[in-house]
């Protein structure tokens, strides 16, 4: 049973288009989260979602657009792709969003822009 | 100053040894502090919350200094599969809601 699941695992594409990268979660937690890892590993939150709002939006360029339809599902549009927008996107999930609670980690989605 | 700093190493120690990493955090207001762990080409997995007296899971030892704003984490009797990056994790509590910053990861081999 996969916890926290993403899709595609692997994308590929070419500069200037628009992708979208999907989360679900069947924890039945009530926060979701998108992280992006650089080529330096460095993990860095983008957007915290609690309850199919927002609460957490990190400087991120406005390319970039979450979407909540559900509190299992976060998804993630990314318009204009950029070289730097190439990374590891990771998906994550806990229980509350304002007190810690273990973040569980979907299994990330490897963007490459060529 | 990074809000979370460890060193990236790596360590390369052998089996049965003992390894410390530690990781330095610039935020006072940092309420709760974790080590995850992240394998190759994979998702970072909660290892264990770091408690102030400081707390042991099995082989591993977690302590917080809040004064010197540090944490630590010992590794006793490495085994092969302990290989992995170690990424100091912290949070800050803010108006916008709770956001976890992530260090940039210790690398530890454990080897033969």
């Amino acid at each position: 049973d996969t916890a926290v699941s993403q899709t595609p695992k692997y994308l590929v594409t070419q500069m200037g288009n628009d992708k979208s990268i999907k989360c679900e979660q069947n924890l039945g937690h009530d926060t979701m989260y998108w992280y992006k890892q650089d080529s330096k590993k460095f993990l860095k939150i983008m957007f915290s979602y609690n309850n199919k709002e927002l609460i957490i939006n990190e400087t991120v360029p406005n390319r970039f657009s979450p979407k909540s339809p559900d509190k299992a599902h976060l998804n993630l549009h990314i318009n204009s792709l950029e070289l730097g927008d190439s990374a590891v996107y990771f998906c994550a999930s806990s229980q509350g969003g304002l007190v810690y609670h273990e973040q569980y980690f979907g299994p990330g989605t490897r963007l490459t822009v060529t | 100053r990074k809000e979370v700093e460890q060193d990236p190493g790596p360590f390369n120690v052998p089996e049965g040894a003992t390894v410390a990493f530690n990781c330095t955090y610039s935020n006072s207001a940092s309420q709760s502090f974790f080590w995850y762990r992240q394998d190759c080409r994979k998702e970072p997995k909660l290892l264990m919350s770091v408690y102030s007296s400081g707390n042991e899971d099995g082989r591993f030892t977690a302590q917080l200094n809040r004064a010197s704003q540090y944490i630590s984490l010992l590794i006793r009797d490495s085994k092969l599969s302990d290989s992995a990056t170690y990424l100091c994790v912290v949070n800050v509590n803010s108006n916008s809601g709770y956001a976890l910053n992530f260090g940039k990861g210790t690398s530890l081999l454990v080897t033969p």
